[in-house]
């Protein structure tokens, strides 16, 4: 089983469309990461969270953390062609180990 | 400082060759992390260096694998003799403690 889900796996839209992705698990979390990938390249950090109910933009970007800490969204407003790319969120692991743990994935296709 | 270098950016091999990855992370990071990813998934963890020391590896990484960091800046992970399941991007990041990550453009390995 996966720790965390992501939906929807793909998402084809309109260039001006919104959208929302969602990043679920059945664990708590002190924090939740963000990353957009574009073909070829690595992660990019987009933003961490780390509040219950937490909100942050970033330009057409809304990110929020669930109240239990437990699922986070993304929210795009008025998508664009650059918006294209897979988003991931992902989680840092208990204890002493810092590494994080990704989700499986939201591939979006933004089209003109 | 130009962000986390990764070489080469492609690999070809036949099954049954050794390989070797390197990765240059930012200067000023102490930790590193490697990471495998295939198509459409998020990428997989497969180990973690603070400093020189090798702190976590997963399960994914059989005793076909091996990393080092040996004066705690640059890393290299070989695989050797190399199996078609080999095939996949390859990615290192770097981190301070509790920062996000930056990734490096990955080594995307093709084994024929």
């Amino acid at each position: 089983t996966q720790l965390l889900e992501q939906s929807p796996q793909f998402l084809s839209i309109q260039e001006g469309e919104n959208l929302t992705v969602y990043c679920n698990s059945s664990s708590v979390f002190s924090s939740l990461q963000w990353y957009r990938q574009e073909p070829g390249e690595g992660p990019v950090l987009l933003v961490t969270v780390v509040t219950g109910g937490e909100v942050k933009k970033l330009k057409r970007l809304t990110f929020q953390f669930g109240d239990a800490r437990k699922d986070s969204s993304l929210h795009i407003t008025a998508a664009q062609p650059g918006d294209t790319g897979l988003y991931l969120c992902a989680v840092r692991g208990d204890g002493t180990a810092s590494k994080l743990t990704f989700g499986t994935g939201t591939r979006l296709q933004v089209m003109l | 400082d130009t962000g986390v270098s990764q070489d080469p950016r492609h690999k070809i091999t036949k099954r049954g060759q050794n390989v070797t990855f390197r990765c240059d992370p930012i200067s000023e990071h102490n930790r590193l992390y490697w990471y495998r990813q295939t198509l459409g998934q998020g990428p997989e963890f497969l180990t973690y260096f603070q400093n020189e020391a090798q702190l976590e590896k997963s399960r994914l990484l059989s005793d076909r694998f091996s990393a080092e960091r040996p004066k705690g800046s640059f890393s290299t992970l070989e695989i050797q003799r190399t199996e078609q399941g080999d095939s996949a991007m390859y990615l290192c990041a770097s981190s301070l403690p509790n920062y996000g990550y930056t990734f490096g453009s990955g080594t995307r390995l093709t084994v024929v």
